[in-house]
């Protein structure tokens, strides 16, 4: 059991540049979401999906893009790579239910620097 | 919207107790989770309160008061694997929200010997 993959683990940009964060598990989560987490600092969430076909934006979405076309699959797209968006960014997801204990299971990050 | 407030860092010696607090304001409240996250890694799962009261795990323990919007993680019998961050974060009420967590900012912890 993989649980949640994410590639690439290191990612270097220039201004300007865009490129995808890919994320995949293989646990049947029906919830996934990626944040952002920058140095000292706790965990901001970017763009969450609740089910395959359906997105929505979380605390800092400006600069991203989303699509969950399968129930395994959440990539991150950044349009236009800016050096703010440097950062370390986790996907993380779970079963959806609102209602139980369920705790996110996080990828293990993809540390990017934009130049 | 959600504001979750914790202390930026605390440290404690190693076989002692210590004690993260955590206080939110939330416009709906389904739900606070605790992580832990060692340097340079991904945050892993420590604890879920939804009611009133204290849930035990072992070492650790949390408690839940949701009419102080208030929570607290304690750690016993301090180990040296224990520093780490500790993050609380709340989950959104309703089914549009599915399991949505907005996240504390993080309690650095160091344990000394």
């Amino acid at each position: 059991n993989a649980g949640v993959t994410q590639t690439p683990k290191f990612q270097v940009l220039k201004t300007g540049q865009s490129m995808t964060l890919q994320c995949a598990q293989d646990m049947n989560h029906e919830y996934m979401s990626w944040y952002r987490q920058d140095p000292g600092m706790g965990l901001r969430l970017i763009h969450y999906s609740v089910g395959a076909g359906i997105t929505d934006q979380g605390e800092v979405p400006n600069g991203y893009n989303v699509s969950r076309s399968t129930t395994e699959d959440f990539p991150l797209r950044l349009l236009s790579a800016a050096p703010s968006q440097t950062s370390v960014y986790f996907c993380a997801s779970s079963y959806s239910s609102a209602a139980a204990n369920y705790g996110y299971t996080f990828g293990s990050g993809t540390r990017l620097t934009v130049v | 919207g959600q504001n979750i407030d914790q202390p930026t860092e605390m440290t404690a010696t190693e076989g002692a107790i210590v004690q993260i607090n955590c206080t939110y304001q939330t416009s709906g409240f389904n739900g606070l989770f605790w992580y832990q996250q060692h340097a340079g890694e991904a945050p892993t799962f420590l604890s879920y309160n939804v009611l009133d009261g204290l849930e035990e795990k072992g070492r650790f323990s949390s408690f839940l008061s949701r009419s102080k919007g208030y929570s607290y993680l304690l750690l016993k019998e301090l180990q040296m694997k224990d520093s780490a961050s500790y993050l609380c974060a709340v989950r959104d009420r309703g089914k549009a929200a599915g399991n949505k967590l907005t996240f504390g900012g993080g309690t650095r912890v160091l344990v000394k010997p």
